[in-house]
C-alpha cells in the first residue's frame, strides 16, 4: 500500500480479554518497529522485525505481549488478560533498511487501546 | 541508558515568527543520531529533520533547522516563518549508531501557532 495500515483504528476492551492490534507496513520493507505511546509521554520501543524474525523484543514489558509477522509482511501484537495501563496508543513503522544513518522510519497512525 | 529531556511542555508561536524547541540529552556514547519528529493529530509520526553526531554542520530542512551543541549535549530545533501548519507534538529522539531504530524519545511539546 500506499502507507503503514494499522487496524483498528481505535479499540475499546474490557480488563482481562485479549486484543490483537494489526500492522500492514510498506510493501518492500523488511524492518517493522512496535512502538507504545502512553498519555503524556514519548513513544517506548517494544519491538522490531528483519524480515520475520525479531533479534530485538527487549520492550515488550511482560509475558502478556507477544508480537509475530509473517511473509516479511504484517504483523500482528497481541496482549493478554489486558489491563488498565496498557492504555496507549501503538504505533508501527516500517522501513527498507534495517540500521545506518538512512534509514528512515515511516509511521502508521496507530491504535488508541482503552482498556476499562 | 540514554535520556532525552524536553523541558518545554507547551509552546506558542505567531504565524511568520520562529519558535526554538529545546532537547538535552544523556549519553556516554560519542557517535549517535538525532532527530525531531512532528505528531500532528492524525497521529502518524514524522520525521522533521535528523543529525548525525560526528557532523559539526548543523542540519536545516527548508524552514527547520537544529543548533546541535555536542558537549552541552543539547539538540534545539528552530522554526522559521512558523505556519498554521506547523501546529503539532514535536519530539525529540536519539539513536545509537550500527543500531536498529530502537528511538529513545522525549516526552514531546506541544506547539500552537497562533494568527
Amino acid at each position: 500500500g500506499a502507507g503503514v495500515s494499522q487496524s483498528p483504528s481505535n479499540k475499546v476492551t474490557e480488563k482481562g480479554k485479549d486484543v490483537e492490534l494489526r500492522c500492514d507496513p510498506i510493501s518492500g520493507h523488511t524492518a517493522l518497529y512496535w512502538y507504545r505511546q502512553s498519555l503524556g509521554q514519548g513513544l517506548e520501543f517494544l519491538i522490531y522485525f528483519q524480515g520475520n524474525s525479531a533479534p530485538d523484543k527487549s520492550g515488550l514489558p511482560s509475558d502478556r505481549f507477544s508480537a509475530e509477522r509473517t511473509g516479511g509482511s504484517v504483523s500482528t501484537l497481541t496482549i493478554q488478560r489486558t489491563q488498565q495501563e496498557d492504555s496507549a496508543v501503538y504505533l508501527c513503522a516500517s522501513s527498507q533498511q534495517v540500521g545506518g544513518y538512512n534509514e528512515k522510519l515511516f509511521f502508521g497512525s496507530g491504535t488508541q487501546l482503552s482498556v476499562l | 541508558a540514554q535520556t532525552v529531556t524536553q523541558s518545554q511542555p507547551e509552546m506558542s508561536v505567531q504565524e511568520a515568527e520562529t519558535v526554538t524547541l529545546s532537547c538535552t540529552y544523556d549519553t556516554s556514547e560519542s557517535d549517535y543520531y538525532l532527530f525531531w519528529y512532528k505528531q500532528p493529530p492524525s497521529r502518524q509520526m514524522i520525521l522533521v529533520i535528523r543529525q548525525e553526531a560526528y557532523k559539526q554542520q548543523n542540519a536545516t530542512e527548508n524552514r527547520f533547522s537544529v543548533n546541535f551543541q555536542k558537549a552541552a549535549k543539547s539538540f534545539s530545533l528552530k522554526i522559521s516563518d512558523s505556519q498554521l501548519g506547523d501546529a503539532a507534538m514535536y519530539f525529540c529522539a536519539y539513536r545509537s549508531p550500527g543500531t536498529a531504530s530502537k528511538l529513545t524519545f522525549g516526552t514531546g511539546t506541544r506547539l500552537q501557532v497562533t494568527l
